[in-house]
């Protein structure tokens, strides 16, 4: 498994403002995740972050709402843009240290705007 | 792309029975199915995983099974305990390597 932190935990935001959460983990990884996870729901892929490359977003989720950093093997950063009250959720991010699928998730960051 | 169906929305039983989690999915290419259960608060946490060559596998109180004819797989859970209670999603690989989840299962032990 993996030890992942997150940071912050829980915000509360206004509206137009923008939020950047923090994803450290405890050993070298080259596969990250990020995923939303709204109220009573499932978990829907925002993006896949790998060490050396571009972030890759899925359909519905864009660069310039989600922007991404993954400056090295240990920590990555997701930033929700220009928020409104339909990006209250929680954010997590994961890890698949072996590349065979296996994906260990962080404790999530519970966001809600105002 | 991959779809993972999963029932039932919720399942209420008593301590001490047993309970059941079932999925199906759509791509018969998928080869990789894992079991995540997600208490209040906090992430989700992989509790059980199969892949396609093996049709069963167990661990302790949760059992997984496996039919790659029918696309379907099932989670089982021996001797509810009340530390059960949670929200269990099934999840299947698709072919770009990520991960498909089901709706979730709100599982309540009743003491």
């Amino acid at each position: 498994s993996a030890v992942i932190s997150q940071k912050p935990s829980r915000d509360i935001c206004q509206r137009g403002t923008s939020l950047t959460i923090q994803c450290q983990v405890d050993s070298q990884v080259t596969m990250m995740f990020w995923y939303r996870q709204q109220p009573g729901q499932s978990l829907t892929l925002i993006a896949t972050a790998n060490q050396g490359s571009e972030a890759t977003y899925e359909s519905g989720f864009v660069i310039d709402k989600f922007p991404i950093s993954r400056p090295n093997l240990t920590f990555s950063t997701l930033t929700v843009s220009n928020m409104s009250p339909e990006d209250s959720s929680i954010y997590l991010c994961s890890v698949d240290r072996a590349g065979a699928g296996e994906q260990y998730f962080g404790p999530g960051t519970r966001l809600t705007v105002t | 792309g991959e779809n993972v169906e999963q029932h039932p929305s919720t399942l209420s039983v008593q301590e001490g029975d047993s309970a059941v989690i079932k999925c199906t999915y759509s791509d018969s290419a998928s080869n990789y199915f894992p079991w995540y259960k997600q208490e209040l608060g906090k992430g989700p946490q992989l509790i059980i995983d199969i892949r396609s060559n093996v049709g069963e596998k167990k661990d302790q109180r949760i059992a997984v099974t496996l039919n790659k004819t029918a696309k379907h797989f099932s989670l089982h859970i021996t001797e509810t305990q009340p530390e059960d209670s949670a929200v269990y999603f099934c999840a299947a690989e698709a072919r770009d390597d990520k991960i498909i989840f089901g709706k979730g299962t709100r599982l309540h032990i009743l003491p």
